[in-house]
């Protein structure tokens, strides 16, 4: 069973403007890592934090993590059309597996 | 373009039958990953090889088997297949072992259709 859960399922924006996705996850962590997957492909990995981080940047994406309440966002800014993708919030913890959420389907408008 | 091949692409069968998938890692890495990828299950981990030894299960049916090779390539077997095992199976590798460092890198999959 799948241990993340990404909010919202979709989300449509249009292109320039930024875009947030939530994850949330139930048990305790080591990291946690962003992936982007495009329709029916491979996934890219975007970006790992570990649970001893609150924020990190990568170009224009920004992650922050908070183990308290056991979440953590995805911000896109500036957004592209090549960004069109499906997203996926992934945790490692204890059991030493890779547990990815449902993903967030994003759509970003010309 | 990941550095990591799966062979074949698409692969259609029948109930019943047994297949095997390949997968070779990124040069340099060590540890090899299969997940499955189906419309109700979202994504799975199946299992982790780390230089040629089981390192992790996860929801891997007794149906299904691996293997990783002395070259670190790595083959799934599905045997008795049935229609809800169609799906795609994606393969990462990694350097290491350590989960909570390493990063993954994810082959373009292979699509398996069961009729």
């Amino acid at each position: 069973s799948q241990q993340g859960e990404e909010d919202p399922q979709a989300l449509s924006i249009q292109e320039g403007e930024n875009a947030t996705m939530n994850c949330s996850y139930k048990t305790s962590i080591n990291n946690l890592q962003w992936y982007r997957q495009n329709s029916g492909r491979g996934l890219v990995h975007l970006i790992l934090i570990r649970s001893n981080e609150r924020e990190k940047h990568s170009g224009r994406l920004r992650v922050t993590l908070d183990t308290s309440k056991k979440s953590s966002s995805l911000l896109i800014t500036a957004s592209r059309a090549a960004d069109t993708a499906s997203y996926f919030c992934a945790t490692t913890g204890e059991a030493q597996k890779l547990v990815f959420g449902q993903g967030t389907r994003l759509t970003i408008n010309p | 373009d990941s550095g990591v091949t799966q062979t074949p692409k698409h692969l259609i069968t029948a109930t019943g039958q047994r297949v095997t998938l390949r997968c070779s890692p990124r040069s340099g890495d060590l540890s090899v990953y299969w997940y499955q990828q189906s419309l109700d299950q979202g994504l799975q981990f199946l299992i982790h090889y780390y230089n040629g030894e089981e390192r992790a299960k996860g929801n891997i049916l007794e149906r299904f088997s691996a293997q990783q090779f002395p070259d670190l390539h790595s083959e799934l077997n599905l045997s008795s297949l049935e229609l809800g095992d169609s799906a795609l199976y994606f393969c990462a590798s990694s350097q290491g072992v350590a989960l909570y460092t390493d990063t993954q890198y994810f082959g373009p999959g292979t699509r398996l259709t069961v009729l």
